[in-house]
């Protein structure tokens, strides 16, 4: 049984563009969440994604967005990428906010 | 606040117990959870408390939470090389988790 599988691994972007990460959340989870975790940090909360809707957003600015598809995978996108975007970003699953939630390994963008 | 408190380096013997702590912040938070952070890795869930218990074992892990003071411990029986990593304390709280900045364990021979 695949737990959550993010893609793509690694990414290298330039200031000024736009990213697109993708996560397939563990069989039978229906709630996904991002977190962001800067290099020598805890991750921090991005938002969350249940029924296909944006249910809650931590203090992150209108450039970050996200979708979750039928299927419960989800996308998160950055527009106009900064310096300090630069980070792994953590998709974790959950059925319904059931306390078990699985992380993902990350996907580690860096913004040159 | 929103911050999770806990000491940022430990170093331990190998064989010897080791004890993380950690002081959160927000006397509603349901679960409180202790996650490990390899090199290069996501999070790994090493267990978790309910809020209205005292105490939990899990093999070598035991947590201990006092509620009045909002403090958190976790600690690690007979460390082996294999427990070096970061370990996270964690509140759940409103749909979401709230990290430390986590603790790095060191061992030494």
């Amino acid at each position: 049984d695949a737990g959550v599988t993010q893609s793509p691994t690694h990414l290298i972007k330039t200031r000024g563009q736009q990213v697109t990460l993708r996560c397939s959340p563990k069989s039978g989870h229906d709630t996904v969440s991002w977190y962001q975790q800067a290099l020598g940090q805890g991750p921090q909360f991005i938002f969350q994604y249940y029924e296909e809707e944006e249910r809650q957003r931590g203090n992150f600015p209108d450039r970050f967005s996200g979708h979750q598809f039928p299927n419960y995978s989800s996308e998160l996108n950055v527009n106009a990428l900064l310096l300090g975007d630069s980070a792994l970003y953590l998709c974790a699953s959950t059925l319904n906010n059931n306390y078990g939630y699985t992380f993902g390994s990350g996907t580690r963008l860096t913004v040159v | 606040g929103e911050d999770v408190e806990q000491s940022l380096f430990l170093s331990v013997r190998e064989g010897d117990s080791s004890v993380i702590n950690c002081t959160y912040t927000d006397s509603s938070s349901t679960y409180l959870y202790w996650y490990k952070q390899e090199p290069g890795a996501g999070l790994q869930l090493l267990t978790y408390i309910f809020s209205n218990m005292d105490m939990k074992q899990d093999q070598r892990l035991t947590v201990l939470l006092n509620k009045k003071d909002k403090h958190l411990s976790l600690r690690i029986a007979d460390t082996q090389t294999g427990d070096s990593a970061i370990y996270f304390c964690a509140e759940g709280r409103d749909d979401k988790i709230i990290f430390g900045k986590g603790t790095r364990l060191h061992i030494l021979p």
